[in-house]
């Protein structure tokens, strides 16, 4: 089955920056999507992008798949963007098994 | 709608114990999702079902762990006897069918002693 892997594992930015997380996967996908886990432990969907980009607000998203991978994009970083970013994806192209990756841990400073 | 709701939110039990997790997904969502969190092994899919109907169990870590979904409102993960090795967060996830886009509940966090 797929492998996902998410880089950097954890991430340290000030208030204002902007970020990039990536998500890498083995085989080709026609599902990916990107959550947000809060510090409450709640998962959000942000983004369902198996190719092309999507913007939401700060965040936009992009997938290669070709190239096998995705990319999460934060903008002008707030302290709420904090907490587990993970990206997700079917474990094979006719399955809905939906497998996650490690997660990068986002910490912004005030 | 009121999103995927998950009971009981907290759960503290005793070795040997039976304890009962509680999903109901998003009304017309016909896929249904029991996934695990751990800090050793992240987030692990234990079982889903596709119009009530178990698809793939393979996530079940053993004969301890059941799962049931008597009708599209409602589903059922029980463990029996738990375990302190069992101590994690118990999310349901459901979706509409086709895309398997997942919203998940606020999870279950067990500890068992």
């Amino acid at each position: 089955g797929i492998q996902v892997e998410q880089s950097p594992p954890d991430l340290i930015l000030q208030e204002g920056a902007n970020s990039t997380l990536r998500c890498n996967f083995s085989d080709s996908v026609n599902n990916l999507q990107w959550f947000h886990q809060n510090p409450w432990g709640q998962l959000i969907n942000l983004f369902y992008i198996p190719s092309g980009t999507k913007q939401n607000g700060r965040l936009s998203a992009t997938t290669v798949a070709t190239e096998r991978y995705s990319l999460l994009y934060i903008s002008s970083s707030q302290t709420t963007d904090s907490g587990v970013y993970f990206c997700a994806a079917p474990f094979s192209s006719s399955a809905s098994k939906i497998i996650f990756g490690s997660g990068t841990r986002l910490s912004i400073r005030p | 709608d009121a999103g995927v709701i998950q009971s009981p939110r907290h759960e503290v039990t005793e070795m040997g114990q039976e304890v009962t997790l509680r999903c109901k997904p998003i009304s017309g969502h016909n896929s249904l999702f029991w996934y695990r969190q751990t800090m050793m092994r992240g987030l692990e899919l234990l079982i889903y079902f596709n119009n009530n109907v178990p698809i793939d169990d393979s996530g079940m870590p053993e004969d301890r762990f059941s799962a049931k979904m008597p009708n599209a409102s409602f589903s059922t993960l029980k463990i029996q006897p738990s375990e302190p090795r069992d101590s994690a967060v118990y999310f349901c996830a459901s979706s509409p069918d086709g895309a398997n886009v997942l919203t998940f509940g606020a999870g279950s966090r067990l500890t068992v002693l």
